[in-house]
């Protein structure tokens, strides 16, 4: 039981350039978290799928795109990479949504670096 | 505005010694907080989850506190060790489906 995985642990990547980030639950969770984690910030969210189909919004979604590919897994895409962009990406799952108190199980997070 | 804020910022103590560090919230309605470590490099881990209806709630050295009263939460840790050593972060949910994240303590415990 791995609980949530992401790919790749570590980018470098150049303005302009496109990448995806890779996550995996096998908990069987109905809901998936993007999160971003900069110094000095508490984690953000950029996007969420509280359920297989469904994806929304979170706090700062711009420059980003998502797939929910499956009830497993739940993709971050970054179109066109932009300096501002470099932190430290995490994906998250529970079993419901974020307000219940259903505890948050975290992945080991992507470290993202844009020149 | 809804907002978690944690102090300090850092700390440093010896191992083998006591600390509590704090949590103020100002988030409402509010349902529940919540209390995660993290380790360098690592992403958060759920030490605790609290209800509005909770006042103290034990794991292992790890005791939190909550007055729901005064939006004050407090992580007492007792009798350090050196893998205490981390960020610790509260967290409070907004909303049905939002968490809003303090920016966390970061714990150094030394020999």
């Amino acid at each position: 039981n791995a609980g949530v995985t992401q790919t790749p642990k570590f980018q470098v990547l150049k303005t302009g350039q496109s990448m995806t980030l890779q996550c995996a639950q096998d908990m069987n969770h109905n809901s998936m978290y993007w999160y971003r984690q900069d110094p000095g910030m508490g984690l953000r969210l950029i996007y969420y799928s509280a359920s297989e189909g469904t994806t929304d919004k979170g706090e700062v979604p711009n420059g980003y795109n998502v797939s929910r590919l499956n009830k497993r897994e739940f993709s971050l895409r970054l179109e066109s990479a932009a300096p501002s962009q470099t932190s430290v990406y995490f994906c998250a799952s529970s079993e419901i949504g974020q307000g219940s108190s259903y505890e948050q199980y975290f992945g080991p997070g992507t470290r993202l670096t844009v020149t | 505005k809804n907002q978690v804020e944690q102090s300090p910022q850092s700390l440093i103590i010896l191992e083998g010694k006591n600390c509590t560090l704090q949590c103020n919230y100002t988030v409402s309605p509010f349902s529940n907080l919540r209390w995660y470590k993290q380790d360098t490099g690592r992403g958060p881990v759920s030490l605790t989850i609290m209800t509005f209806s909770e006042n103290t709630k034990s794991n292992g050295r790890y005791t939190a506190t909550l007055d729901a009263d005064t939006k004050q939460s407090s992580l007492h840790i007792t009798a350090s060790q050196l893998s205490d050593s981390a960020s610790y972060i509260c967290v409070v949910p907004y909303n049905t489906d939002k968490l809003i994240f303090g920016t966390g303590t970061r714990l150094q415990v030394f020999p």
